[in-house]
């Protein structure tokens, strides 16, 4: 079946650097492409989305990559701070009832 | 954050016996979405919603049922509970975007 899947299942930087995760998907037909982070013990919260007609979106700290030839999404967090400890979630948006399909997730660490 | 509350919030119970999550919102979303996360997959979607009493089946719906007889309230019930359900359930909404909000999880351990 058609799936999201990420690249890197844990990812370490050092705190100040930028950080990159990486996620691969093959329903083209999907109109969104969201990231997500969870912490410990929490539910998802949303971090930024990318319209599919867009190559890419910056919001605070954070840069989507859409790369439509090779169906890959990226984020990137520049100057990671330890709260940015976590696990991170690429998903697509489908369907009328704007369905989520979630990616398998990598976790960020990030060294002092 | 949406006002998004889900009870149990743990909640240990025997094989055969069924189960009842409620979640509860306090935004007046239309969508509401039940996941369940375990180990080594993301978040699965089991049944969503599109408005009072319209549901339909996610990707792992089976042994699972839900309702929403009220805007603010989407129940998830496990019929006859098995060891495979032990999981992490999410609770989400939508007001119809692209943005979904989630709520703290039940953590359902299934013995």
């Amino acid at each position: 079946g058609e799936s999201v899947g990420l690249h890197l299942p844990t990812l370490s930087v050092q705190e100040g650097d930028n950080s990159i995760i990486n996620c691969a998907y093959s329903n083209s037909a999907s109109d969104y492409f969201i990231w997500y982070k969870q912490e410990s013990g929490k539910g998802p919260q949303f971090i930024i989305d990318i319209r599919s007609n867009m190559d890419k979106r910056q919001g605070q700290r954070v840069t989507v990559l859409l790369n439509k030839t090779v169906k890959h999404l990226s984020l990137q967090i520049a100057a990671t701070q330890p709260g940015d400890s976590a696990v991170y979630f690429c998903a697509e948006l489908t369907g009328s009832a704007r369905q989520l399909t979630f990616g398998s997730g990598t976790q960020l660490t990030v060294l002092p | 954050d949406a006002g998004i509350t889900q009870s149990p919030r743990h909640k240990v119970t025997e094989t055969g016996t069924p189960v009842t999550l409620r979640c509860h919102q306090t935004e007046n979303h239309r969508y509401m979405y039940w996941y369940r996360q375990d180990p080594g997959h993301g978040l699965r979607l089991i049944h969503y919603s599109y408005g009072v009493k319209d549901t339909d089946k996610g990707e792992v719906s089976d042994g699972y049922s839900v309702s929403r007889s009220k805007t603010e309230d989407f129940l998830l019930t496990l019929e006859s509970a098995t060891s495979s359900q032990t999981s992490v359930y999410f609770c989400a909404t939508s007001a119809g975007a692209h943005e979904q909000y989630f709520g703290p999880g039940t953590r359902l351990t299934v013995t």
